[in-house]
């Protein structure tokens, strides 16, 4: 299957560059994110998450950062690999207590070149 | 592999037709949602079902209707299909409900359906 959203914002990077992926997110109420990894003709597949009493949070190669003043969240990925090639988008949580109602951003291409 | 399992990967039919989306949840999710992924909307939250009883709507038309049943799978049913249903349609589940960094959602790899 292709890949959805041709006309996604693109970033690229080289091989062995540390990527910085930004989203704005939309509800100040939202209270968890998660970073998602889209390969072409697969499904989102999780990458990390974060929850709205913490800043930061790392895990392999990967950090997110939170900053709710403006509410902006950003994905490191340290040492970018070939295989990090996809689209990686954003989500937040919105919705009433008990629901759990993702809504993702439009996502950004990473592109890695050798 | 994320565990969720969505059948038929890919499926054409004609305008005004039905079809049936299937998907069968990670082992001991409770909670299943469906999104909608088109190339000029990209993912939308359609809806959500956690142990049988729907629990959030979204962005979902009323020729759509899904439903989770006592096995803990879960259909969408797309009906009267328009050229503009062309999607991806992806299953996820979760092992509950609520937001909770440990209620991690995992999505299947999707449904392609293409309306002609």
């Amino acid at each position: 299957g292709e890949s959805v959203g041709l006309h996604l914002p693109t970033l690229s990077v080289q091989e062995g560059d540390n990527s910085i992926i930004n989203c704005a997110y939309s509800n100040s109420a939202s209270d968890y994110f998660i970073w998602y990894k889209q390969e072409s003709g697969k499904g989102p597949q999780f990458i990390i998450d974060i929850r709205s009493n913490m800043d930061k949070r790392q895990g392999q190669r990967v950090t997110v950062l939170l900053n709710k003043t403006v509410k902006h969240l950003s994905l490191q990925i340290a040492a970018t690999q070939p295989g990090d090639s996809a689209v990686y988008f954003c989500a937040e949580n919105s919705g009433f207590s008990g629901y759990n109602k993702l809504i993702f951003g439009a996502g950004t291409r990473l592109a890695v070149h050798p | 592999d994320s565990g969720v399992t969505q059948t038929p990967k890919h499926l054409i039919t004609a305008t005004g037709q039905r079809v049936t989306l299937r998907c069968s949840p990670r082992s001991g999710d409770l909670s299943v949602y469906w999104y909608q992924q088109s190339l000029d909307q990209g993912l939308q939250f359609l809806i959500q079902y956690y142990n049988g009883e729907e629990r959030a709507k979204g962005n979902i038309l009323e020729r759509f209707s899904a439903q989770q049943f006592p096995d803990l799978h879960s259909e969408l049913n797309l009906s009267s299909l328009e050229l503009g249903d062309s999607a991806l349609y992806f299953c996820a589940s979760s092992p509950r409900t609520g937001p909770d960094s440990g209620n991690t959602i995992y999505f299947g790899e999707g449904s392609w359906l293409t309306v002609v």
